[in-house]
């Protein structure tokens, strides 16, 4: 069985362009989560999706962030002119429905460059 | 606010000895707790996890306990192998949707 998947694994940007990050959960997988992670830290939480609404966005840092899940699978990261400092790995996972104590299954990440 | 706190690394150790990694949290009601694995040049893998007090988890002779009168899921091993060299993540989840709040990770270098 397939695990999370995401595309693209690098990116690398200028300063002030649009950037789009996929992911494509578990099948069956109703709960997906977005963390983005800076060099020698651990992943922060972004945005959670149950479904097709964005049940929690409360981890984007700002309106350049905006994410979508339009048909609940597969998910979209937007980034609006991006800055330096958006620069990290951002990372996806899914569980199944989103439970308190569920594993959640990350992908492999991707690493965003903005130079 | 939740939080977690992991000891820093990197910790270096020789194959075979005892390891423990100290985690501990900051939860305002009852949360679960996970250790999270990255291998080099892998994605995050769960480890093992407790989602109640006095619960042990435990995985490739990894345990660790849920302590919630010492906020803590201290993560051991009695005999470590050098393809235990990996970063390790302790995280918290603990609202309806389950996100989850994570340390900063600690690097496990083992030395045949």
């Amino acid at each position: 069985g397939a695990g999370v998947s995401q595309t693209p694994s690098n990116k690398v940007t200028e300063k002030g362009k649009y950037v789009e990050l996929r992911c494509d959960p578990i099948s069956g997988h109703t709960a997906l989560y977005w963390y983005r992670q800076s060099l020698g830290q651990g992943p922060e939480f972004l945005i959670y999706f149950q479904g097709t609404g964005a049940a929690d966005d409360s981890g984007l840092p700002n309106d350049r962030f905006f994410a979508v899940r339009p048909e609940g699978s597969v998910s979209t990261l937007k980034i609006q002119r991006t800055e330096r400092g958006d620069s990290a790995v951002y990372l996806c996972a899914s569980s199944l429905q989103g439970s308190l104590g569920e594993t959640q299954y990350f992908g492999p990440g991707t690493r965003l460059l903005v130079l | 606010g939740n939080s977690v706190t992991q000891m820093e690394g990197p910790v270096t150790l020789s194959e075979e000895a005892f390891l423990t990694i100290n985690c501990t949290y900051t939860a305002t009601g009852y949360p679960s707790l996970f250790w999270y694995v990255q291998y080099p040049g892998e994605g995050l893998q769960l480890l093992l996890k407790a989602t109640k007090a006095d619960d042990k988890g435990s995985n490739k002779g990894f345990e660790a306990t849920y302590r919630k009168e010492t906020t803590s899921f201290h993560l051991e091993k009695g005999s470590v192998q050098v393809s235990d060299s990996a970063v390790y993540f302790c995280a918290l989840s603990e609202d309806n949707f389950n996100k989850f709040y994570f340390g900063s990770g600690t690097k496990l270098n083992v030395k045949p």
